[in-house]
């Protein structure tokens, strides 16, 4: 099995709010991913947690704050979100962060910020 | 210079051909070389994987590598109109996967 999945779906918010995705895997992969997706570009990617912690932030604003509770779960904290950031925010997981392994992709959440 | 370039498309192959997608890039370390297949609004699904020099293939799919002139492509044979869909070339960096910017092939009936 090579599910990852992320809830919600789908997300509308308002330049104040705060809200949270959230991506689980039960594969027991130790890396774990956030992308964001713009329309017709491909995967940016954001963050990286190896074994539970934070191994690559790509310079990312700090509207944006993942976690990684456990091995199987990673969130992405959003606040004071702009307009902008409206894309496909996709997780995803690999057995590990070695340079051979194969990244499996959670069918994303579509994000809408007002 | 871009570190993995696809040709953006779009490719337009009649049902039953052979689709040939190629991408490049620029980094001579690089190891791993993936495809991944992206559905208008639905996330990249891995189709093939592959590691060392020459073909390998799967049902319908066929993944070439040329580390020596660092080149990798994805054949699709016998192509579907269920095959039209964004074909993602991805090589394993340092640190991360780089994308290409993804060519888009339509399969005509």
């Amino acid at each position: 099995d090579t599910e990852v999945t992320q809830t919600p779906k789908h997300l509308v918010m308002g330049m104040t709010n705060k809200k949270s995705l959230k991506c689980e895997q039960h594969m027991g992969h130790r890396a774990m991913y956030w992308y964001k997706q713009k329309a017709k570009k491909p995967p940016e990617l954001m963050f990286v947690y190896s074994y539970e912690k934070l191994s690559i932030n790509e310079s990312v604003p700090s509207r944006f704050s993942p976690e990684c509770p456990n091995s199987s779960l990673l969130n992405l904290h959003l606040h004071a979100l702009q307009p902008e950031d409206s894309a496909l925010y996709l997780c995803a997981s690999s057995p590990g962060p070695q340079y051979q392994e194969t990244q499996y992709f959670g069918p994303g959440t579509r994000l809408l910020v007002l | 210079q871009k570190e993995v370039e696809q040709n953006s498309g779009p490719l337009s192959v009649p049902e039953g051909a052979i689709a040939s997608l190629n991408c490049t890039y620029s980094d001579r370390g690089s190891q791993s070389f993936f495809w991944y297949r992206q559905y208008s609004g639905k996330s990249p699904e891995l189709i093939m994987f592959i590691y060392s020099n020459g073909d390998k293939e799967d049902g319908r799919f066929t993944a070439q590598l040329n580390k020596a002139s660092q080149y990798v492509s994805l054949l699709i044979r016998d192509s579907q109109p269920s095959d039209s869909a964004t074909y993602l070339c991805a090589v394993q960096g340092a640190q991360k996967l780089v994308f290409g910017q993804g060519t888009r092939l339509t399969i005509n009936p």
